[in-house]
Parts: structure tokens; C-alpha cells; sequence
């Protein structure tokens, strides 16, 4: 089955502590990406990859760190993380087809929720 | 800069009835393809819907169609035929810069009553 996992699904953990959210996909995907979701601001996009060993930054990048070393896994960590940093997360995957009469349907996961405290 | 509006934040519909949720976007990019997505209150994101920009006929799947007026940058959801499962939270999305960067709207609650 065409998946993308996410661990935790849930997280409860303190000012400063270190974490890692893992996203994992099967389906062979060149690019991966990073959202959060808060309330009446929608979903903002943290940070995406286009491949091994390329990321970029999105729109809500601070706070945040990314690494690609292998195609199918695309870790969210938080080197020191803060109560603003509390909200829904979702890693998707997709493949760009680079032609506009093709959907690059994205392929979420069913996302982490995050407090920090 | 990059935008997506929605004006709703929720919305009621009688059952059996339409409705039509509504999206604005900004952009200076000519190429941009813009989404639906579906959140029901489990939490997972449900691809509805795709129109790209040089699209020249609205997009349709099932009950859902999207109203592209691209003049006015605007790209409503109109779903027909309201369903009790058709209750969650939609979202407006624009796809920009060589595909790799989205935009997402604030979303809009829909709520169909029996």
C-alpha cells in the first residue's frame, strides 16, 4: 500500500529537549516536504526536498532543521524546541511531473501533534 | 508574494443541497496549478481536486468542480450533492516555483446538516 508514516503520531515534551519527527514514504518519491498546521493559518510549509541531499527552506523554516541521506525518509527535527513550535505536523511526498496538465498530487501523512511546554 | 485567501471560515449546507467554497490566489508566477484538500476531523489531508493554470476548461471529479476564473485569481470548490460525510475542513492550495513550493489558504469549516 502507497504510504507515507510519520513517528510519533503523538509527542508531549519540554522546552529545549532535542527531537526528531520521522517521515517515511514507499512509493519512490523525489520530493518530500515538511508543513504545520495551526489554527485560522492553515498549513505553512517548514522545509522541502527535491532529492538525496536537497532541501530548501519553505515559509516557516526557523526553529527547524531537515536532512535527506536516504530518498525515502525525510526527518523533522528540532534541535531545541519551544512552546511556539506546538502544532499539527505533516510530512507528504510526491513526484513533480513538471508538466501543469498533471496534478503532483501531494501524499500526506496522517501527521504528528506536537506540544512543547 | 505568494497568496491564498479563504474568506469562509465556515459554512453550513443543507444536505442534498450545493455549495461553493471560495478561493482567492496571488501570484506573479504565470505557471501555477492550485488544489483542493479535504480534512475530516480525523485529521487526514484527502486530495480533491486539480487545476493547473493553463487550463482551459474547469476541473471536475465527481461531485466536486472547480470554478477557475483565472482574471479574477479565483478558484472556488463547488461540490454538488451534499453528503453528512462531506462535513470537515477544506483547504485552498497553490502550487508555485517549479513545483516544489505550496501554498496553503486558512481553510474553511463546512458543516452539512441532515
Amino acid at each position: 500500500e502507497a504510504q507515507v508514516t510519520q513517528n510519533p503520531r503523538y509527542l508531549i515534551t519540554v522546552t529545549g529537549k532535542k527531537l526528531t519527527v520521522t517521515c517515511s514514504q514507499n512509493m519512490n518519491h523525489e520530493y518530500m516536504s515538511w508543513y504545520r498546521q495551526d489554527p485560522g493559518l492553515g498549513l505553512r510549509q517548514i522545509y522541502y526536498s527535491m532529492n538525496v541531499e536537497v532541501t530548501d527552506k519553505g515559509d516557516v523554516p526557523e526553529g527547524y532543521k531537515v536532512s535527506r541521506k536516504e530518498k525515502r525518509n525525510f526527518p523533522l527535527i528540532l534541535e531545541s524546541p519551544s512552546p511556539n513550535q506546538t502544532s499539527l505536523y505533516f510530512c507528504a511526498s510526491w513526484e513533480a511531473s513538471g508538466n501543469l496538465l498533471f496534478t503532483d498530487t501531494q501524499y500526506f501523512g496522517p501527521g504528528t501533534r506536537l506540544t512543547v511546554l | 508574494a505568494q497568496k491564498i485567501t479563504q474568506t469562509q471560515p465556515g459554512m453550513f449546507v443543507q444536505e442534498k443541497e450545493a455549495v461553493t467554497l471560495d478561493c482567492t490566489y496571488d501570484t506573479s508566477d504565470p505557471s501555477y496549478g492550485l488544489f483542493w484538500y479535504k480534512q475530516p476531523s480525523s485529521g487526514e489531508m484527502i486530495f480533491l481536486i486539480y487545476q493547473g493554470s493553463y487550463d482551459q476548461q474547469n476541473a471536475t471529479e465527481g461531485r466536486y468542480s472547480l470554478n477557475f476564473q483565472k482574471a479574477r485569481k479565483s478558484a472556488n470548490l463547488v461540490i454538488s450533492a451534499s453528503q453528512l460525510g462531506d462535513s470537515a475542513m477544506y483547504f485552498c492550495a497553490m502550487e508555485v516555483n517549479n513545483f516544489n513550493k505550496f501554498y496553503f489558504g486558512s481553510g474553511t469549516k463546512l458543516n452539512v446538516k441532515p
